[in-house]
């Protein structure tokens, strides 16, 4: 499968703990972006990424959350003490470069539950 | 800043009526707009896109052209199937930039 790959697909954690999401870009992508998604609302973007390179974060919450794309493996996405207000579905996208106007593509999303 | 504005949905159609889905924009300088469809518990896939003015983008039946004189990109089909049922987002990068703006998504049930 040559598309962008999120794992896990469904997640489920208790207030407090921490919660990890993965993204591979599609092959030859190398930009990544994250966005979530909360129940009737639409997509918020977050954070985007080149490897080793946060590029414009303004989207992230300034407390419990951060992301980061290593020149090896997966993008992560990582929010510390999770509150019920995560729980939501966040979608990883890539793009092959830095360029105006790339089209992005999804993935299939990860849905966070906090209980 | 850049925003994209979508008729409200639900929208509710019988197999095989007409379909528009509106989609307006603000944005700085030149825009490329887009259209992604979301079936329930996926993600998002792209439908079609347009990157200038007067430009048609089409697929799968789809169409959509962008109106720079009234910024619109509205989606239409002339005739939905049932297996058209999903949620629609118009979405935005301008020039620029490289981070899309969505609009907040339009529910499409279609009846048999």
């Amino acid at each position: 499968n040559a598309g962008v790959m999120q794992n896990p697909r469904h997640l489920v954690r208790r207030r407090g703990q921490e919660a990890r999401l993965r993204c591979s870009p599609m092959k030859g992508h190398s930009h990544v972006y994250w966005y979530r998604q909360l129940p009737e609302e639409g997509l918020k973007f977050m954070v985007y990424l080149q490897k080793e390179n946060i590029i414009d974060e303004s989207g992230m919450p300034k407390e419990r959350f951060s992301a980061e794309f290593p020149k090896e493996g997966p993008s992560i996405l990582r929010i510390q003490q999770v509150v019920r207000g995560d729980s939501a579905a966040y979608f990883c996208a890539s793009s092959p470069q830095d360029r105006s106007g790339n089209t992005i593509y999804f993935g299939e999303g990860s849905w966070l539950t906090v209980v | 800043g850049d925003s994209v504005t979508q008729m409200e949905g639900p929208v509710t159609l019988s197999e095989e009526a007409f379909l528009t889905i509106n989609c307006t924009y603000t944005a700085t300088g030149y825009p490329s707009l887009f259209w992604y469809v979301q079936y329930p518990g996926e993600g998002l896939q792209l439908l079609l896109k347009a990157t200038k003015a007067d430009d048609k983008g089409s697929n799968k039946g789809f169409e959509a052209t962008y109106r720079k004189e009234t910024t619109s990109f509205h989606l239409e089909k002339g005739s939905v199937q049932v297996s058209d049922s999903a949620v629609y987002f118009c979405a935005l990068v301008s020039g620029g930039s490289y981070i899309p703006t969505f609009g907040r998504g339009t529910s499409l049930i279609v009846h048999p």
